[in-house]
């Protein structure tokens, strides 16, 4: 089937540590996304990449960080700067115009203690 | 990109009730979509409206566009327990290259 796939579903992390979000898709979208989620609010985009070897920074980039070496593949790097990463990450991709239908994975809640 | 914004915050109706909430953005769209988002799940995309229209139907689904006023609606009717969960909308401009949302619209079923 196709789809977007987040994975861990919930992640644990001690403060300082970085710690790696995966997303893949295998719905060939060139286009592909990170965004945070916090409790009751709404989805601040964090970083995009319309194509491979390729990112822009979102409104919220600091603090976090991304590859994009295959187009199935968008990892989200969590690192010891963000001052305040436990949130809700939801990944998503489309096929690369922004006028088409995103698609996003199950999310992964990340809590650092 | 510009962002939408989703008005009410939130929305306690009864079941079978109709359910409406609106959408407000800044600047000249080529098209605006609307999410759903059920509790700790992603998004999920309902319906894609372009500007060259001014209303889409989709099952219960009715969203409308003004682009006069820069606003849409999404109507949903005989809302049914299910229908619990937060709506977002997305307005996408020619030469927006990302997809901005905004706080979204909780809505609520009573039984």
């Amino acid at each position: 089937d196709g789809g977007i796939t987040q994975s861990p579903k919930y992640l644990f992390r001690k403060e300082g540590q970085n710690v790696t979000l995966s997303c893949e898709q295998n719905l060939n979208h060139d286009a592909m996304y990170w965004y945070r989620q916090d409790p009751g609010q709404g989805l601040r985009l964090i970083y995009y990449s319309q194509i491979v070897n390729d990112f822009q920074k979102g409104d919220i980039a600091e603090g976090y960080s991304v590859s994009r070496e295959k187009k199935e593949s968008f990892p989200l790097t969590v690192t010891s700067a963000q001052k305040n990463p436990t949130a809700f990450y939801l990944c998503a991709s489309s096929m690369g115009q922004v006028n088409t239908e995103a698609f996003f994975g199950q999310g992964t809640r990340l809590t650092v203690v | 990109s510009q962002q939408g914004e989703e008005d009410p915050q939130a929305l306690s109706i009864q079941e079978g009730e109709n359910a409406t909430m609106n959408c407000s953005y800044k600047t000249s769209i080529n098209n605006l979509q609307w999410y759903r988002q059920n509790s700790g799940r992603g998004l999920v995309h309902l319906i894609l409206i372009r500007s060259n229209e001014r209303e889409k139907h989709s099952g219960r689904l009715r969203v409308t566009l003004d682009t006069s006023k820069k606003s849409s609606s999404l109507l949903i009717t005989a809302s049914r327990a299910a229908d619990t969960a937060s709506y977002f909308c997305a307005p996408a401009g020619n030469r927006d290259d990302k997809i901005i949302f905004g706080k979204g619209t909780r809505l609520h079923i009573l039984p």
